[in-house]
């Protein structure tokens, strides 16, 4: 069984539009979060989500927002793509607190055209 | 500023050769730290993690880990590299009560058979 999933895996849209990546993780974590990974390979933390509530909201555009239904599912919706978005998106989750390492999701590959 | 700082982004060497990839760290008080691996096309994978006890650390695959608390470093090690182990490394530190993982960004190492 996937610990922790997303879909889509590959995502290919126009700019200006409006899509969602799905997050789901079955391990019974408490914290979930978003990485955006860019071209370069470097991994920037986005959001991050205890027990449902926002707890990280990095300097990211406010066209991106995430959403968390419950505490084993993290949604990210985005608005009004750019290119700029373009990017590997993987989700995470972890266990509250110290001691804990993150799952990472197999990653979402957004490619705005 | 905090961060996490990876040096010799880009690393070729051959198979059987010796491989250590350094990581430091600019973060007081109680750290969390790992490795992470991301085979090409691929997610990412936990090599190895420190929490206390035994600095030195032994992870999957052949890997180990030295933390060095008065250098904030924590350098991975491999002796003898194989062809499969061509993969960008992440090291990332998770700081008490900071909920967030921050990585660095990333040894890319190409090994050739």
């Amino acid at each position: 069984d996937t610990a922790v999933s997303q879909t889509p895996k590959y995502l290919v849209t126009q700019m200006g539009n409006d899509k969602s990546i799905k997050c789901e993780q079955n391990l019974g974590h408490d914290t979930m979060y978003w990485y955006k990974q860019d071209s370069k390979k470097f991994l920037k933390i986005m959001f991050s989500y205890n027990n449902k509530e926002l707890i990280i909201n990095e300097t990211v555009p406010n066209r991106f927002s995430p959403k968390s239904p419950d505490k084993a599912h993290l949604n990210l919706h985005i608005n009004s793509l750019e290119l700029g978005d373009s990017a590997v998106y993987f989700c995470a989750s972890s266990k509250e607190g110290m001691n804990t390492e993150a799952f990472f999701g197999q990653g979402t590959r957004l490619t705005v055209v | 500023a905090q961060s996490v700082s990876q040096h010799n982004h880009h690393v070729i060497l051959s198979e059987a050769a010796s491989l250590e990839l350094g990581c430091n760290y600019s973060y007081g008080g109680t750290v969390n730290l790992f490795w992470y691996v991301q085979y090409p096309g691929q997610h990412l994978q936990l090599l190895l993690k420190y929490f206390s006890g035994d600095p030195l650390v032994k992870g999957i695959k052949g890997f180990e880990a030295e933390f060095i608390k008065s250098k904030f470093s924590f350098n991975l090690r491999k002796p003898s590299v194989q062809w499969s182990d061509t993969a960008e490394y992440f090291c990332a530190v998770n700081v008490y009560g900071n909920n967030r993982l921050a990585f660095g960004k990333g040894n890319q190492v190409v090994v050739i058979p």
